[in-house]
């Protein structure tokens, strides 16, 4: 079983959407979860990280549910400019390597 | 600055080759990583250096040597590659190795065995 799996998509959406991308872990000892972007050939940027209580930047906002070992994030109002594969991201437990899902593709439409 | 950089951002060789990857950083992390990414794939993790000493090998074969001259740089030297090791070569750099830090990114090192 791989240690993070999300839906690769692709979600294609039109501007002004709401759209949300799920990820399930199946360590259920990791303690840090991340959404991370990466733009086509590019290094994957940190989107933000994900806590216990949920917590939200913006038009962005991120869910981490434990007991179900499920992450979410939901995207508000899309943007053209956020176009891109989004990768769901959890820690090895007691360290800090990284284990990634495969990424969701969102194409925002104008 | 949250700035990782990496050279040279591509790299052609051949299977005889020997070449290294550079990354740098000026954060005063004291973590620094090497992933591997195959097109439409996500980040593998290679290798974990903390406070300059490799703390995580993850079973790469040993044509690929990691060195950590000093805290701000980290070197991946090739030899002997195969066409199958072409692929996106990413540094990483956090604060520390404890979970929960966050990763910085260089812009990678695009690599084609021939």
């Amino acid at each position: 079983r791989k240690e993070v799996e999300q839906d690769p998509g692709p979600f294609n959406v039109p501007e002004g959407a709401t759209v949300a991308f799920n990820c399930t872990y199946s360590n259920s000892a990791s303690q840090s979860f991340f959404w991370y972007r990466q733009d086509c050939r590019k290094e994957p940027k940190l989107l933000m990280s994900v806590y216990s209580s949920g917590n939200e930047d913006g038009r962005f906002t991120a869910q981490l549910n434990r007991a179900s070992q499920y992450i979410s994030l939901l995207i508000r109002d899309s943007k053209l400019s956020d176009s891109a594969t989004y990768l769901c991201v959890v820690n090895g437990a007691g360290a800090n390597n990284l284990f990634f899902g495969t990424g969701t593709r969102l194409t925002v439409i104008p | 600055d949250t700035e990782v950089t990496q050279t040279p951002k591509h790299l052609v060789m051949g299977m005889t080759n020997k070449k290294s990857l550079k990354c740098e950083q000026h954060m005063g992390h004291r973590a620094m990583y090497w992933y591997k990414q195959k097109a439409k794939k996500p980040p593998e993790l290679m290798f974990v250096y903390s406070y300059e000493k490799l703390s995580i090998n993850e079973s790469v074969p040993s044509r690929f040597s990691p060195e950590c001259p000093n805290s701000s740089l980290l070197n991946l030297h090739l030899h002997a590659l195969q066409p199958e090791d072409s692929a996106l070569y990413l540094c990483a750099s956090s604060h520390s190795s404890g979970a929960g830090e966050t990763q910085y990114f260089g812009p990678g090192t695009r690599l084609l065995v021939l």
